[in-house]
């Protein structure tokens, strides 16, 4: 059974600092994806990862996937308050054909001024 | 917005009762995956539809049940329901089914229900 472990699960950071978000996974997959939700909204797709070695970035947020290591990373750069919200990675694994999502348990990130 | 639409956005009702929620999904997808999310659960897959048929089945207890209709709009339905079944449940909606094949799913914006 695929297991998604995300760290650290709450994360409390100042403006203008760096973190990273840190996802680990058992079973091989080339497809991960990294997903944004805001309070009682629904989850925002912010990247899609495809294979070994890729990253990808957007404004201060960069993802990288390392499917040798099974490892997804999101780091932060200069963060802001707008930041603030629930991030979770996903893992594609297949099944009957077809895929599911394997979500971690997510980061709640708080940016304070 | 995602282009996936669900009803309703809230809904709150008693134990033992049943209820049906509805998703479309974005114009031009065949697939409709349903998931629940709970304070202790997390994000889980439900089950999947393609072009009306289910391709894929999660952790989904058998008083639930889906199916998807030919206008490719899907419903979950609920039954005998009980307090733990409090939760948000997505829809999410692609263009493929294809494992292998990039997939990405595009979420509602999900229905709350509470059961008290």
């Amino acid at each position: 059974e695929l297991k998604v472990e995300q760290n650290p699960l709450f994360l409390s950071m100042q403006e203008g600092k760096n973190y990273t978000i840190y996802c680990n996974y058992s079973t091989t997959s080339d497809r991960l994806y990294w997903y944004r939700q805001d309070p009682g909204k629904s989850l925002e797709s912010l990247f899609v990862l495809l294979s070994n070695g890729a990253v990808k970035q957007e404004g201060r947020l960069m993802a990288s996937l390392d499917t040798k290591a099974r490892l997804s990373t999101l780091h932060i750069t200069a963060a802001v308050h707008d930041l603030s919200a629930t991030y979770f990675c996903a893992v594609a694994l297949p099944q009957g054909g077809s895929e599911k999502l394997v979500f971690g348990k997510g980061t709640k990130l708080t940016v304070n001024p | 917005d995602s282009g996936v639409t669900q009803t309703p956005k809230h809904l709150i009702t008693a134990t033992g009762q049943r209820v049906t929620l509805r998703c479309s999904p974005r114009s031009g997808d065949l697939s409709v995956y349903w998931y629940q999310q709970s304070l202790d659960q997390g994000l889980q897959f439900l089950i999947q539809y393609y072009n009306g048929e289910e391709r894929a089945k999660g952790n989904i207890l058998e008083r639930f049940s889906a199916q998807q209709f030919p206008d490719l709009h899907s419903e979950l339905n609920l039954s005998s329901l009980e307090l733990g079944d409090s939760a948000l449940y997505f829809c999410a909606s692609s263009y493929s089914s294809l494992a292998g094949v990039y997939n990405e799913q595009f979420f509602g914006p999900g229905t709350r229900l509470t059961v008290l």
